[in-house]
């Protein structure tokens, strides 16, 4: 079964230093999303994309946070720079829509030293 | 105002019994979908099963079902035969178009633990 690839699996910063998450979707999914979700949480969505527009980020904090999907495939979130109130697991989704909703990749979990 | 509610923030079954996790959810809207996930302490988002409004019957995948009651705005997952591997977080979730986009609205998520 396809999957969605999100790189790296693990990461630790040093607060003010940047960091960056790589996503690749199944494969013709045109809608992307990256979910920031804290531990005992349920996911918060920070932005979406149709293919290479954004269609909603008015929850992605700009002044740190930007995300990008140039080709409309792939697609980075960058934080810079880094809070200790980063640390949460990054989860990056993709859809077709129906009944199957959203396909999640494995995430990364940030931690924020 | 809460959109999707779970109000057993944890909950302990025995081995082998059935489960059932509530969640209810709040919404003007005559079409949207209501999705049920797992999440194991690795992690991932696993999609179970899905119910959608105009659907007639409830949905089933499996050892998952759902208790659809719309007129209550209750989706509830019950889950057959518990096995250990069902530990986890279980999460609600209900999509919804706002502005012109379908967007999943979550629920805060009930931790399951199965007791052998």
């Amino acid at each position: 079964e396809a999957e969605v690839a999100q790189s790296p699996r693990y990461k630790i910063t040093e607060k003010s230093q940047a960091v960056a998450f790589w996503c690749d979707p199944i494969s013709g999914h045109a809608t992307l999303y990256w979910y920031r979700q804290i531990l005992g949480q349920g996911p918060e969505l920070l932005v979406q994309f149709q293919d290479e527009s954004v269609v909603d980020d008015s929850q992605l904090p700009k002044d740190r946070f930007s995300a990008e999907r140039l080709k409309g495939v792939d697609s980075t979130l960058k934080i810079q720079p880094a809070e200790l109130g980063d640390s949460a697991m990054y989860l990056c989704a993709s859809s077709l829509g129906g009944r199957r909703g959203y396909t999640f990749g494995s995430g990364t979990r940030l931690t924020v030293v | 105002a809460q959109k999707i509610t779970q109000t057993q923030p944890g909950m302990f079954v025995q081995e082998k019994e059935a489960v059932t996790l509530d969640c209810t959810y709040d919404t003007s809207d005559q079409s949207y979908g209501l999705f049920w996930y797992k999440q194991p302490s690795s992690g991932e988002m696993i999609f179970l099963i899905y119910q959608g409004s105009y659907d007639e019957q409830n949905a089933t995948e499996g050892r998952y079902s759902l208790n659809f009651q719309k007129a209550r705005k209750s989706a509830n997952l019950v889950i057959s035969a518990s096995q250990l591997g069902d530990s986890a977080m279980y999460f609600c979730a209900m999509r919804e178009v706002m502005d012109s986009n379908y967007q999943l609205i979550w629920g805060a998520g009930t931790k399951l633990i199965i007791k052998p």
